[in-house]
């Protein structure tokens, strides 16, 4: 079974801190994804990657940054944590060729910016 | 740009009986993938189902089936003899077929199944 690890299920951070989220996935996934979930909303993408040092925006980046380094880590970064960013954030990861191929998620993380 | 609608926040189900939940989208293209993803309180999320634009019959998994309809872009989910473990948060996805778009899942606002014994 494919495994995709966040590093932390619960986090609480203050206004203006540098975030890290982490995430790691274990079958070489070329993609990999980042969402953020809120009531009412579904789940809506921030950036994803389809390779190593490889980054494209989603529908809500601003606010967020990324980084690839090595093929099974993705991390979204929080410049400058607000009170906006409180959410879920979902990581995900597929593999590159397989269109029909379903994404494979992490356990979330759940972040709170006081 | 794609968008999915779950007109149905929250739907209620008696143990043992069937429940739809629908899901409609709205896209221009002909090719593409459907896809329902549950989200049970643990968070993890599970595909339940996906479907190909391109096939006709409609994918079953089990209790789970769905009532794919494209001229209508409707993509509904259908739990047969429902059990507790059943009650989660139900999503419904979109992904195009296409290079440029290939990589992009669009998720609908969501379902919350509750199942009643």
């Amino acid at each position: 079974d494919v495994k995709v690890t966040q590093s932390s299920r619960y986090l609480v951070k203050r206004t203006g801190e540098k975030v890290f989220l982490e995430c790691v996935q274990d079958m070489d996934h070329e993609n990999m994804f980042w969402y953020r979930q809120d009531p009412g909303l579904g789940l809506r993408l921030i950036y994803f990657s389809y390779d190593v040092k490889m980054k494209e925006k989603g529908d809500i980046p601003e606010g967020y940054s990324v980084s690839r380094e090595k093929k099974e880590r993705f991390s979204l970064i929080l410049e400058s944590a607000s009170t906006n960013q409180t959410s879920m954030y979902l990581c995900a990861s597929r593999p590159g060729q397989i269109y029909n191929s379903p994404l494979h998620f992490g356990n979330g993380t759940r972040l709170t910016v006081t | 740009a794609q968008t999915v609608t779950q007109s149905q926040p929250e739907m209620s189900v008696q143990e043992a009986e069937t429940v739809t939940l629908s899901c409609t989208y709205d896209t221009s293209e002909s090719d593409y993938y459907l896809f329902w993803y549950k989200q049970p309180p643990s968070r993890q999320m599970i595909l339940v189902i996906r479907q190909e634009a391109y096939k006709q019959q409609n994918a079953t998994e089990n209790r789970f089936s769905v009532n794919f309809q494209k001229a209508a872009k409707s993509f509904s989910l259908k739990i047969s003899d429902s059990q507790l473990g059943d009650a989660a948060m139900y999503f419904c996805a979109y992904r195009s077929a296409a290079m440029e778009y290939g990589n992009k899942l669009v998720f609908g606002a969501g379902t919350i199944l509750r199942v009643k014994s």
